[in-house]
């Protein structure tokens, strides 16, 4: 089945620690998000990527980096300098249309628990 | 910039209750609008969508109406099941945009 796969689905470290959320897809869709959602909150955006070896920030980027060196591939590493990386992370994609892209699939999310 | 904003939940309706959900958005241009729907613990599953003025989107018994005049995009549906228990989120993909605005979500708990 054609899907995004998150992993792992909980996922703890200590404070200072980097860490790699991965995001993998199989449905040959060009653009990759990476969303955080807190707590009552909106989805708010992270990074995103349109194409293979390129990505841009999106509204909340300090502290976080990524990189997209395969179509399938856009794993996220929260480092050190993330000041409350406790949150919900939710990876996605969009197939383009005609040079457009439409909606977005979402993997099931990855719990990042900061102790 | 983009913006939608939701009504505040948590939304409480007894089973077989209509459901009205308000969404609007603030964007330039004419964006695509979505709603989506997450379950506790999991991703987000889209809904439905519209993508011009006037269209209906609809699925699973809920609609919503793109409003152009007003700038809107409630969700609705008509009898209300335990299983529609989840927050409810509206969206939009503004024109050259190329990722989601999303707004904060809003929690609809059904009782039997």
């Amino acid at each position: 089945d054609g899907g995004i796969t998150q992993s792992p689905k909980y996922l703890f470290r200590k404070e200072g620690q980097n860490v790699t959320l991965s995001c993998e897809q199989n449905l040959n869709h060009d653009a990759m998000y990476w969303y955080r959602q807190d707590p009552g909150q909106g989805l708010r955006l992270i990074y995103y990527s349109q194409i293979v070896n390129d990505f841009q920030k999106g509204d909340i980027a300090e502290g976080y980096s990524v990189s997209r060196e395969k179509k399938e591939s856009f794993p996220l590493t929260v480092t050190s300098a993330q000041k409350n990386p406790t949150a919900f992370y939710l990876c996605a994609s969009s197939p383009s249309q005609q040079g457009a892209w439409t909606e977005a699939f979402f993997g099931q999310g990855t719990r990042l628990t900061v102790v | 910039g983009n913006s939608v904003t939701q009504m505040e939940g948590p939304v409480t309706l007894s089973e077989e209750a209509f459901l009205t959900i308000n969404c609007t958005y603030t964007a330039t241009g004419y964006p695509s609008l979505f709603w989506y729907v997450q379950y506790p613990g999991e991703g987000l599953q889209l809904l439905l969508k519209a993508t011009k003025a006037d269209d209906k989107g609809s699925n699973k018994g809920f609609e919503a109406t793109y409003r152009k005049e007003t700038t809107s995009f409630h969700l609705e549906k008509g009898s209300v099941q335990v299983s529609d228990s989840a927050v409810y989120f509206c969206a939009l993909r503004g024109a050259g945009r190329r990722a989601l605005t999303f707004g904060s979500g809003t929690r609809l708990q059904v009782q039997p």
